[in-house]
């Protein structure tokens, strides 16, 4: 069972234009949302994080929006760089649920930003 | 500031031998400890996860064990490699008390002959 789901196994976007990356989760005790980039042969880095109490988090060019009702999160990359070429992984988190801080990760999403 | 280390970096190993990977976490105390394993074109999967000293908790059936011998240490071992678990396997710590983001290693790359 895939709580975590990242649909769009791969993105392509122009350098200076808007990257949408797309997540669904089905749990709804999940209220703590993460996006990890990911560069070959390395660890998943921090990106930015979002409460369920929020809707949006922005931190530069980076901007995390959570639809509730839809169990449904993104994040906007605006403007990409050809830098921003990775692996976006999407994670959650029951935070209140447990003291495991255990993370649901998705599959994971290829992001490629041509210059 | 907290650093992670994992080692090796990269490892090749015959099927039915032992294996041991290491992680060990700097400038923090009693971390949430995780082992993860990205196989090839897939997502990351947690393996096990420890909220202390001697206390593990395995996500999955599988061929592999963890420890933790001390606070910020976390070992991964295996007596009889498969083929299937080669990987990529990652260490990362979450704060326990603030239950927030978790942070990873470099990532220890498994391949099994």
């Amino acid at each position: 069972d895939q709580q975590v789901k990242q649909n769009s196994p791969s993105l392509s976007v122009q350098e200076g234009r808007i990257s949408i990356l797309n997540c669904d989760y089905t749990n709804s005790m999940f209220d703590y949302f993460l996006w990890y980039k990911k560069y070959p042969a390395e660890g998943p880095t921090f990106l930015i994080s979002i409460s369920s109490i929020k809707d949006k988090n922005e931190d530069g060019r980076f901007t995390v929006f959570l639809n509730k009702s839809a169990k449904h999160l993104s994040l906007h990359i605006v403007p990409s760089q050809p830098g921003d070429s990775a692996v976006y992984f999407c994670a959650a988190s029951a935070r209140w649920s447990s003291n495991t801080g255990k993370l649901i990760f998705g599959q994971g999403t290829t992001l490629q930003v041509k210059p | 500031s907290q650093t992670i280390h994992q080692w090796p970096a990269t490892l090749v190993q015959p099927v039915g031998s032992p294996l041991s990977l290491e992680c060990t976490v700097e400038g923090t105390s009693n971390p949430n400890l995780y082992w993860y394993r990205q196989a090839a074109g897939r997502g990351l999967q947690l393996l096990f996860y420890s909220v202390g000293i001697g206390q593990i908790s395995s996500e999955v059936p599988q061929n592999l064990s963890a420890s933790r011998p001390q606070d910020r240490q976390f070992i991964l071992s295996s007596k009889k490699l498969l083929l299937s678990d080669s990987g990529f396997y990652l260490c990362a710590w979450g704060l326990a008390h603030a239950l927030e983001t978790q942070y990873f290693g470099p990532g220890t790359r498994l391949l099994v002959l």
